[in-house]
């Protein structure tokens, strides 16, 4: 049992480039979610699914897409990344009706 | 909108002395409470929850307060151990608005030997 993964771990863009995270979970749980940690800050929401094909936004979506084809994963996407982007992403997901979220490691992204 | 804070950024106690972090939480209308445990290069851990029905809730070795008059919850670790040493955060959230937790800055707590 794997739990949460991402891909990649690290990351370096250059400004305007785009790419995309990968999350997986093998918890079969509804719930899946996309944070960004910055340094002195909390996690800040980005987007969340509550299920397969569905997608909402959270605290600070703006500059990022997501999908959920599938309910095991949840990609984040950057179409033109910026510097103000640069930060530590954390994939989470929960269980229907719960709210406790099993995170992954974090993928650390720099844009220069 | 909802804002969460904590108290100090940083907290250094001697192994086998209780710790307190404090967070407080601005929205009065927040019903749900999560604390985590952050080490160094992973992924935030599930330590222990609380609903705005309780006022407190006790785990193994931790112990979470939440007073709704001043908005204001705590997590307490009893005997601390340098395995607790970590950054904690508090999140928190409206139910009734599903998943959307806010999350406080975290607390860094240094374990002395």
């Amino acid at each position: 049992n794997a739990g949460v993964t991402q891909t990649p771990k690290f990351r370096v863009l250059k400004t305007g480039q785009s790419m995309t995270l990968l999350c997986a979970q093998d918890m079969n749980h509804e719930y899946m979610y996309w944070y960004r940690q910055d340094p002195g800050m909390g996690l800040r929401l980005i987007h969340y699914s509550v299920g397969e094909g569905t997608t909402a936004k959270g605290e600070v979506p703006d500059g990022y897409n997501v999908s959920r084809l599938k309910k095991q994963n949840f990609l984040l996407g950057l179409e033109s990344a910026a510097p103000s982007q640069t930060s530590v992403y954390f994939c989470a997901s929960s269980p229907w009706a719960t709210y406790e979220q099993y995170f992954g490691p974090g993928t650390r992204l720099t844009v220069t | 909108g909802e804002s969460v804070g904590l108290h100090l950024p940083t907290l250094s106690v001697q192994e086998g002395d209780n710790s307190i972090i404090n967070c407080a939480y601005s929205n009065s209308a927040s019903d749900y409470f999560i604390w985590y445990k952050q080490e160094s290069g992973k992924g935030p851990q599930f330590i222990i929850d609380i609903r705005s029905n309780m006022d407190k809730r006790q785990g193994q070795r931790v112990t979470v307060l939440l007073n709704k008059t001043v908005k204001h919850l705590s997590l307490q670790i009893a005997a601390t151990q340098p395995g607790d040493s970590a950054v904690y955060f508090c999140a928190a959230t409206e139910t009734n608005y599903g998943q959307n937790f806010v999350f406080g800055p975290g607390t860094r707590l240094s374990v002395l030997p």
